[in-house]
């Protein structure tokens, strides 16, 4: 079956504009997870969603937001870029979420802020 | 808040030896554990997982951990490192921050392997 989808694989965008990042989950899959992965700060969670609704959040500041779709695919907006934004984003998705299932991740978008 | 600690930020081992990484959790009750291996410009791959039970389990690609509630610890293991086992591997543990699970993941080790 095919695996978890994120596009674009690369960005780059100019400090105070905003961008949209996008995650197919797995088929069946209800739930999303996205985290930001920096060599400084490792990987961190950002916030999951299942069955459309905001589930869980992590501890970033409101330029972060999320939502997901009828068909479980989610996308993530981060507003108003800082040069510290630049990251990998991964997704993941899962049956369940919430580490009761196993978390299936792709290949990432590599943000660039300049 | 439950966190995991991965020591070893880099660890060099020869094609052929054997691999142990650490990986160190704090947690009260019975942790959800997981490693996963993280390949250059990918994703995360899950490695393997324990929930509960036999506390020696088997992953894919020869891996396998165990879990040591005395020691708060799920050290990854192989017996023979492969040169494409060389990337970066990850500890995670299922983890609450009052709203919900979530995986927190430790920092990291990369794995080189020399010829």
């Amino acid at each position: 079956k095919a695996g978890v989808t994120q596009t674009p694989r690369y960005l780059i965008k100019t400090r105070g504009q905003q961008v949209t990042l996008s995650c197919s989950p797995i088929s069946g899959h209800r739930s999303v997870s996205w985290y930001q992965q920096t060599p400084g700060q490792g990987l961190q969670f950002l916030f999951e969603y299942f069955s459309e609704t905001q589930r869980n959040k992590g501890n970033f500041p409101g330029r972060f937001s999320g939502r997901q779709f009828s068909n479980s695919r989610s996308e993530m907006n981060v507003s108003t870029l800082e040069l510290g934004d630049s990251a990998l984003y991964l997704c993941a998705s899962s049956l369940v979420g919430g580490g009761l299932t196993e978390a299936f991740f792709g290949q990432g978008t590599r943000l660039t802020v300049v | 808040a439950q966190s995991v600690t991965q020591p070893d930020i880099h660890i060099t081992v020869s094609e052929g030896a054997s691999l142990e990484l650490r990986c160190n959790y704090s947690y009260g009750a019975t942790p959800y554990l997981f490693w996963y291996v993280q390949s250059p410009g990918q994703g995360l791959q899950l490695l393997l997982k324990y929930f509960s039970g036999d506390t020696l389990v088997q992953g894919i690609k020869g891996f396998e951990a165990e879990f040591k509630r005395s020691q708060s610890s799920f050290n990854l293991r192989k017996p023979s490192v492969h040169w494409s086992d060389a990337a970066e591997y990850f500890c995670a543990v299922v983890s609450n921050n009052n709203a919900g699970n979530m995986l927190t993941f430790g920092g990291g080790t990369r794995l080189m392997v020399k010829p």
